[in-house]
């Protein structure tokens, strides 16, 4: 099993360019997460996804978008990327009330 | 917002020696997980404990809650150079599957 896989690893950006982060997973878990991670903030989370077809908003949803059109990926989407969004983005996937499973991360870089 | 404050912030140890990180929080939980998160890389789960659960073990970790100080230890037995890397608490609330991270300790380990 991949477990969780994020594409891409990395990514350069110019202010105002739109890019979609994959997540996909293979343990067949209903809950999706995307965090962000910055330094000296922890990860907070920026959407999640309960099931197939759902999406909500978490902490810093703001310029960002999620889709979870199958159940094992999750996409982010930036549409006008902005340097605040400068960040190491992490999925997750989980049962419910479980232990979260982490991805390698993506980092992106907005100039 | 954060839920978790761990403390400190980084802790700096001797191989062999025991390492303790302390997490608070300020709402009621259902569960605390602690996660590892190495250089570069994303977390990876350690070691859930619920609410009516006082203390729990895994191999060299243990982990104690006491909900009424809102606080949670975990402690590292006989560490290894390889223990060196950030360790976090998460908390669950009410919704159970989202967690809310604390900003982490960074553990080093000198061999």
């Amino acid at each position: 099993n991949a477990g969780v896989t994020q594409t891409p690893k990395f990514r350069v950006l110019k202010t105002g360019q739109s890019m979609t982060l994959l997540c996909a997973q293979d343990m067949n878990h209903e809950y999706m997460y995307w965090y962000r991670q910055d330094p000296g903030m922890g990860l907070r989370l920026i959407h999640y996804s309960v099931g197939e077809g759902t999406t909500a908003k978490g902490e810093v949803p703001d310029g960002y978008n999620v889709s979870r059109l199958k159940k094992q990926n999750f996409l982010l989407g930036l549409e006008s990327a902005a340097p605040s969004q400068t960040s190491v983005y992490f999925c997750a996937s989980s049962y419910w009330a479980a232990a979260q499973y982490f991805g390698p991360g993506t980092r992106l870089t907005v100039l | 917002s954060q839920q978790g404050e761990e403390d400190p912030q980084a802790l700096s140890i001797q191989e062999g020696e025991n390492a303790t990180m302390n997490c608070s929080y300020k709402t009621s939980i259902n569960n605390l997980q602690w996660y590892r998160q190495n250089s570069g890389r994303g977390l990876v789960h350690l070691i859930l404990i619920r609410s009516n659960e006082r203390e729990k073990h895994s191999g060299r970790l243990r982990v104690t809650l006491d909900t009424s100080k809102k606080s949670s230890s975990l402690l590292i037995t006989a560490s290894r150079a390889a223990d060196t890397a950030s360790y976090f608490c998460a908390t669950g609330g009410g919704s159970n599957y989202k967690l809310t991270f604390g900003k982490g300790t960074l553990l080093t380990v000198n061999p």
